[in-house]
């Protein structure tokens, strides 16, 4: 059973602050990672792809990734009250095509 | 970007119905996915598709069936619904080791 796991939360920040997300796979073989933002009601929106170890910054995102540590990692810097949000992280495996695991998503709150 | 559509926002049927959800996307995406998500469970595929006529079962593929005919259209079908397959239903389309994106969704509630 190939796994994903993530601290389901609440995680609560405040204003201003760096939120930080985690999330740990299982299979060694996985490629790609991504973490997706979800609001309330809505569904699963893209914010980040990383492919390769180390560091990818978009804006006031950046992603981590240690494929060693089976580790994969997104900071929220200057986080806002629009941040507040589910965020799944998926993790690729090929079986036929590429599937996404998804872990059970991190609840965010941003505290004005 | 990727347009994903999905034919209803909400729906709302009977219990032993046949239920179709459709998806089309305007990208020629080869892989197209179907996932329900509920509460304390998560993501969970139900079955894809990586080609046209082509389907392979997701992790939780009892009560549905899916038909791929044309390649930016991929359905979902309830044989016979029942209330434990009340659900938000997401359809998501992606191409080679790129992210998959989603459609709006269908909450589906089986009375």
């Amino acid at each position: 059973q190939k796994e994903v796991e993530q601290n389901s939360g609440p995680l609560s920040v405040p204003e201003g602050a760096i939120a930080s997300l985690n999330c740990t796979y299982s299979d060694r073989g996985s490629q790609s990672f991504f973490w997706y933002r979800q609001y309330s009601g809505k569904s699963p929106e893209l914010i980040m792809s990383i492919y390769s170890n180390g560091d990818k910054e978009d804006g006031r995102f950046t992603a981590q990734l240690n494929k060693a540590s089976q580790y994969v990692s997104l900071l929220i810097r200057d986080s806002q009250p629009s941040d507040s949000a589910t965020y799944l992280c998926a993790v690729s495996i090929i079986q036929g095509a590429q599937k996404l695991v998804f872990g059970q998503g991190t609840r965010l709150t941003i505290n004005p | 970007d990727v347009k994903v559509t999905q034919s209803s926002r909400y729906l709302v049927k009977r219990t032993g119905e046949k239920v179709f959800l459709e998806c089309v996307q305007d990208m020629d995406h080869e892989n197209m996915f179907w996932y329900r998500q509920d509460p304390g469970l998560g993501l969970r595929l139900i079955y894809f598709s990586y080609d046209v006529k082509m389907k392979e079962k997701g992790d939780i593929p009892e009560g549905y069936s899916v038909s791929r005919e044309k390649k930016e259209r991929f359905s979902l079908i309830l044989e016979s619904a029942s209330t434990n397959q009340t659900s938000m239903y997401l359809c998501a389309v992606g191409r080679g080791n790129q992210p998959q994106h989603f459609g709006d969704g269908t909450r589906l509630s089986i009375l």
